[in-house]
């Protein structure tokens, strides 16, 4: 069955240092990318997404590319803020579009 | 917009019991998601509703857990007979018909003694 695998954290940075979450899927057909954020003590919400093959989404400086041929949606941010700190969460949406399937998470902390 | 709202926010049960949580949509929004997650993992898809219609069931969804969305609005998801293995924090998100794009609440979270 479809499915996503995130590397796994915690991962621990300075700020301004570079960010790199690494995800790839497994799925039949043409999914859907998505970068879900938790903030601590918040819901779940969308950071960016991408629809088709190559496709970027970017959302508050970071950024991740839909490599159809590496099966993979690796988030990216040049430059982490201690406000980044969150959980972040892969996802894919296969093509019939309904519930959306999670990767584990991946803890995200920036210090000052 | 309010946002979608979970009630309550935690429950503590006696194992045997049944609870109920409630999930308040976005008011436009027609589709309704509810997900379960535990420690150190990502949430797991249980159940779907477009409007009344529940379209979509998980197998992780077994015959002690009921969701409801009577008229298309708010959404009941009931846990009868409460084990320890429920104990999880269950997420209610909704959405338009755009893909993927899910507005999640903050949880209901679940302790079974």
């Amino acid at each position: 069955g479809d499915s996503v695998t995130q590397m796994e954290g915690p991962v621990t940075l300075s700020e301004e240092a570079f960010l790199t979450i690494n995800c790839t899927y497994t799925a039949t057909g043409y999914p859907s990318l998505f970068w879900y954020v938790q903030y601590p003590g918040e819901g779940l919400q969308l950071l960016l997404k991408a629809t088709k093959a190559d496709d970027k989404g970017s959302n508050k400086g970071f950024e991740a590319t839909y490599r159809k041929e590496t099966t993979s949606f690796h988030l990216e941010k040049g430059s982490v803020q201690v406000s980044d700190s969150a959980v972040y969460f892969c996802a894919l949406q296969n093509q019939a579009g309904t519930a959306l399937i999670f990767g584990k998470g991946t803890t995200l902390s920036v210090s000052s | 917009d309010t946002g979608v709202s979970q009630d309550p926010r935690h429950k503590i049960t006696k194992r045997g019991q049944n609870v109920t949580f409630r999930c308040d949509p976005i008011s436009e929004h027609n589709r309704l998601y509810w997900y379960r997650q535990t420690l150190g993992q990502g949430p797991e898809f249980l159940t779907y509703f477009q409007n009344e219609a529940q379209l979509e069931k998980s197998r992780l969804l077994s015959d002690r857990f009921s969701a409801e969305r009577p008229k298309g609005s708010f959404s009941t998801l009931e846990i009868q007979r409460t084990e320890q293995g429920d104990s999880a924090m269950y997420l209610c998100a909704s959405s338009q018909a755009r893909p993927g794009e899910l507005f999640f609440g903050e949880g209901s979270r679940l302790t079974v003694l």
